[in-house]
């Protein structure tokens, strides 16, 4: 079945630095979500990607969706403390209703 | 709208015991999930459904059973719990044709 790779599992970040999280299937998706989900809490939809190759910004976040719509990135610039939490990326295959999620990427920011 | 919402918030069992978690969502979409996650492995579907009187398997369904009789409610069933079974459980909706998910604040289940 579909398998959602993310890389790095932990990221340790000195406040104002910039850091990036990869996401990677196994198969072709038809669009890719980000969720980002704060210590305690439940997952809260960021952002989708459906075209090859788009890039979207939300603020400092930079969102990317691959050529071969298999892979995708999160960059964040300037790391805030509000940006600690889990960054979860979620692959829809061309079937459509099933969501696999890869494992996090868990951000801790170091002031 | 309360949104999505979750009861019990946290729940211990013996093994053997059976529960139901509750799930309703006031947003009148038709696809509903559970999810669970385990620490390190994100969040991995149970059951589904996109619509009332329709249910689905996902990726881990063993041991779980769903039923969908409305539209606003969804509960999963434990039958006979388990160790391996606590996790934190995550209910999720969406209108279809829409991708984002709406989250519920979970249940976080211990199985002893």
């Amino acid at each position: 079945g579909q398998q959602v790779m993310q890389i790095p599992q932990y990221q340790h970040v000195q406040e104002g630095e910039d850091f990036t999280t990869y996401c990677n299937s196994s198969t072709t998706l038809s669009n890719i979500q980000w969720y980002k989900q704060r210590p305690g809490g439940h997952p809260v939809f960021l952002i989708q990607l459906v075209k090859s190759g788009e890039v979207k910004k939300q603020k400092r976040l930079t969102f990317q969706f691959g050529e071969a719509k298999k892979n995708s990135s999160l960059h964040i610039t300037a790391t805030q403390t509000t940006d600690v939490g889990t960054y979860f990326c979620a692959g829809q295959g061309a079937a459509g209703n099933k969501l696999t999620f890869g494992g996090g990427t868990r951000v801790l920011v170091k002031p | 709208n309360a949104g999505v919402t979750q009861t019990p918030k946290f729940q211990v069992l013996k093994t053997g015991q059976s529960m139901t978690l509750q799930c309703a969502q006031d947003m009148n979409h038709e696809y509903m999930s559970w999810y669970r996650q385990d620490p390190g492995m994100g969040l991995r579907l149970i059951h589904y459904s996109v619509g009332a009187g329709i249910t689905d398997q996902g990726e881990v369904p063993n041991g779980y059973n769903v039923s969908r009789s409305t539209t606003e409610d969804f509960p999963l069933r434990l039958l006979s719990a388990a160790p391996s079974q606590t996790s934190v459980y995550f209910c999720a909706s969406r209108r279809l044709g829409y991708n984002e998910q709406f989250f519920g604040p979970g249940t976080r289940l211990t199985v002893l």
